[in-house]
Order: structure tokens, then C-alpha cells, then sequence
């Protein structure tokens, strides 16, 4: 159902940097439309990492970054914590479900 | 500080009724749009619906529409999802989460820590 693409999983270990993709389509990344991420922890309440594709809300360590290019996204966690193990989501809005979506989640694992 | 918390989930039948509720605190409540986003046991994020700040206006995913109606009081500072002729797909955990906006661009910013609906029979 989810219209934003992710790898389902990506590790590495501590101190290390991972990369995350979602990939889109021209009625939503493609289009112009800006991309969030969110960092989950089953149990808690999700958390706003990134917001209008680069930008970190206040107490978001520098670690984690932002991009977007064409009709994908990108974010980057540099210097890997064990803090940092969660589920990812990136979240746009498309246009021609006139929805907002998101990404099918990335586990990120810190070996 | 900002916080929401989402009650009235539970277990219900196919084809029966649930009222979420979405209580807010800490912020401004009739200057923010709220948001009902879900999540089915082993699934992602699922947006559901949206209701502006002064409740004009109303948007709801197809998957919803014509079943569940988003609501808001404000001398209770609280946001209700009103959900009818509920499916077993509507199983899960549903969260509210304030819309924040930059320069026009719209996200979550803050979200509640969820309340479970599960549909059995």
C-alpha cells in the first residue's frame, strides 16, 4: 500500500554511517512534494527526525542528515549509536491519492 | 510541554462501532491541525485523516472515507476519530500527531504514544 519505497533493513556497526533511500514517484517526491522522516521505537511514540528534506527539529543530534534528489530521499546516520536502533519512515505527499504517505520503514541494526 | 494522548481503542466486532479520542496539552490547541495516522500489526504508517485548526476543514484517506468522521472540541482541547462499520484491516495502533508547518511545508511534529484497536470476532 505504501507508495514511498525503503530497504527493510540496513546495519552497521557502531561509529559507522548508513544510508537510507526511499524512492518515490513523479506524483509525490517527483513532483516537488518535500520529504520527512520519523524514527520509531515499537512502544513509544514516533519522533520527528527530519523535517523539509534537511532541516533537524531542536535536540536532533547532527548525526542524523537529510536530502533529496529527483524522485528519491535520502538520511544518513553518521557515527552510529546503539541509541540510534529504531525503525525509520519517510513520509511525503502525493498528489494523486490527495494523501500523505509514507515510506515501508527501514529496521536499522547496529551490530 | 506538547503532549497527546489517544484512549478509547479496544476490541470490537466487524461491523461495529469505536470513538477515539486525542487529548492535547501544552500547546495552543485551536492554532494546529491534528492528524490520525495508524499502524497494522507488522506494517508501516498509515495516514488516515486530517482536521484543520478551527475544524473547517476535513480530509480522510480513501481506504476510511464514508466510515470514519474526524472531529474536534475545543473547550476539551481534544480531537475524536469516530470510527463505523469497522474491518478487520482496521486493526492497529492509532496515533494522533500535531501537524507543525515551515514556510509552508507541512509534518508531524509531535505525536501521541498511541491507543490499539484490534477487530475480531
Amino acid at each position: 500500500q505504501s507508495v514511498l519505497t525503503q530497504p527493510p533493513s540496513v546495519s552497521g556497526a557502531p561509529g559507522q554511517r548508513v544510508t537510507i533511500f526511499c524512492t518515490g514517484s513523479s506524483s509525490n517526491i517527483g513532483a516537488g512534494y518535500d520529504v520527512h522522516w520519523y524514527q520509531y521505537l515499537p512502544g513509544t511514540a514516533p519522533k520527528l527526525l527530519i523535517y523539509v528534506n534537511s532541516n533537524r527539529p531542536s535536540g536532533v543530534p547532527d548525526r542524523f542528515s537529510g536530502s533529496k534528489s529527483g524522485t528519491s530521499a535520502s538520511l544518513a546516520i553518521t557515527g552510529l549509536q546503539a541509541e540510534d536502533e529504531a525503525d525509520y519512515y519517510c513520509q511525503s505527499y502525493d498528489s494523486s491519492l490527495s494523501a500523505y504517505v509514507f515510506g515501508t520503514g527501514t529496521k536499522v541494526t547496529v551490530l | 510541554q506538547v503532549q497527546l494522548v489517544e484512549s478509547g481503542g479496544g476490541v470490537v466486532q466487524p461491523g461495529r462501532s469505536l470513538r477515539l479520542s486525542c487529548a492535547a496539552s501544552g500547546f495552543t490547541f485551536s492554532r494546529y491541525s491534528i492528524h490520525w495516522v495508524r499502524q497494522a500489526p507488522g506494517k508501516g504508517l498509515e495516514w488516515v485523516a486530517v482536521i484543520s485548526y478551527d475544524g473547517s476543514n476535513k480530509f480522510y484517506a480513501d481506504s476510511v472515507k464514508g466510515r470514519f468522521t474526524i472531529s474536534r472540541d475545543s473547550s476539551k482541547n481534544t480531537v475524536y476519530l469516530q470510527m463505523n462499520s469497522l474491518r478487520a484491516e482496521d486493526t492497529g495502533v492509532y496515533y494522533c500527531a500535531r501537524e507543525d508547518c515551515s514556510g509552508g511545508i507541512c509534518y508531524f511534529g509531535y505525536w501521541g504514544l498511541g491507543t490499539p484497536v484490534t477487530v475480531s470476532s
